[in-house]
């Protein structure tokens, strides 16, 4: 275990649903993340957050929506997603941004139908 | 943009052989590079890292290997062992960086 937490492990919507991914780290960080991970491709960056603030946006689709309520918290709300959307959505964190070791979560395997 | 490439998608290795995987970077910014771990159904786990000021790093079984001149790095596993089949990715950040940049990743399958 890593000390990142993410819920639920598995999610099949619709593409008229709304869902939320959460992510949860009691390691003291300061920075969270999500990455997309997709077949074949490298883990893609979405969001990142330092001291509850989003400092990155990765060009990320407005149907992928973030939250982050405080330094231990991560929330990911999902709108109108596509069927290309369907990846393992991983939640890290790390003592801050920029060169620091990030702990993973075990992701969540989201499928659009 | 700057980019982290793998090589090789899958290596293949007999237990008890070492084992190399190799990464090209592209930005010569980057000053701080990591290797990590991934087995199916877990997220990415820590496996070392290493500062630009470093050409070389140990830990336990392993070895990463950074060439600033080629940029290139490598991760040598010792002995391999059955546990250690998973996809290793390499990943590089910048001081003033948001984030790990993470290359595409190697299979590694260790074979009996």
């Amino acid at each position: 275990e890593t000390g990142v937490t993410q819920t639920p492990r598995h999610l099949v919507m619709g593409m008229t649903n709304k869902k939320s991914l959460k992510c949860e780290q009691h390691l003291g960080h300061n920075a969270m993340y999500w990455y997309k991970q997709s077949a074949k491709k490298p883990l893609e960056l979405m969001f990142v957050y330092n001291f509850k603030e989003q400092t990155e946006n990765n060009s990320v689709p407005s149907r992928f929506s973030p939250e982050c309520p405080n330094s231990s918290h991560l929330f990911l709300h999902l709108h109108t997603l596509q069927p290309e959307d369907s990846a393992l959505y991983l939640c890290a964190s790390s003592l801050s941004t920029g060169n620091t070791e990030a702990f993973f979560g075990q992701g969540t395997r989201l499928t659009v139908v | 943009g700057e980019s982290v490439g793998l090589h090789l998608p899958t290596l293949s290795v007999q237990e008890g052989d070492n084992s190399i995987i190799n990464c090209a970077y592209s930005n010569s910014a980057s000053d701080y590079f990591i290797w990590y771990k991934q087995e199916s159904g877990k997220g990415p786990q820590f496996i070392i890292d290493i500062r630009s000021n470093m050409d070389k790093r140990q830990g336990q079984r392993v070895t990463v290997l950074l060439n600033k001149t080629v940029k290139h790095l490598s991760l040598q596993i010792a002995a391999t062992q059955p546990g250690d089949s998973a996809v290793y990715f390499c990943a590089e950040n910048q001081s003033s960086g948001y984030a790990l940049n993470f290359g595409k990743g190697t299979s590694l399958l260790v074979t009996p």
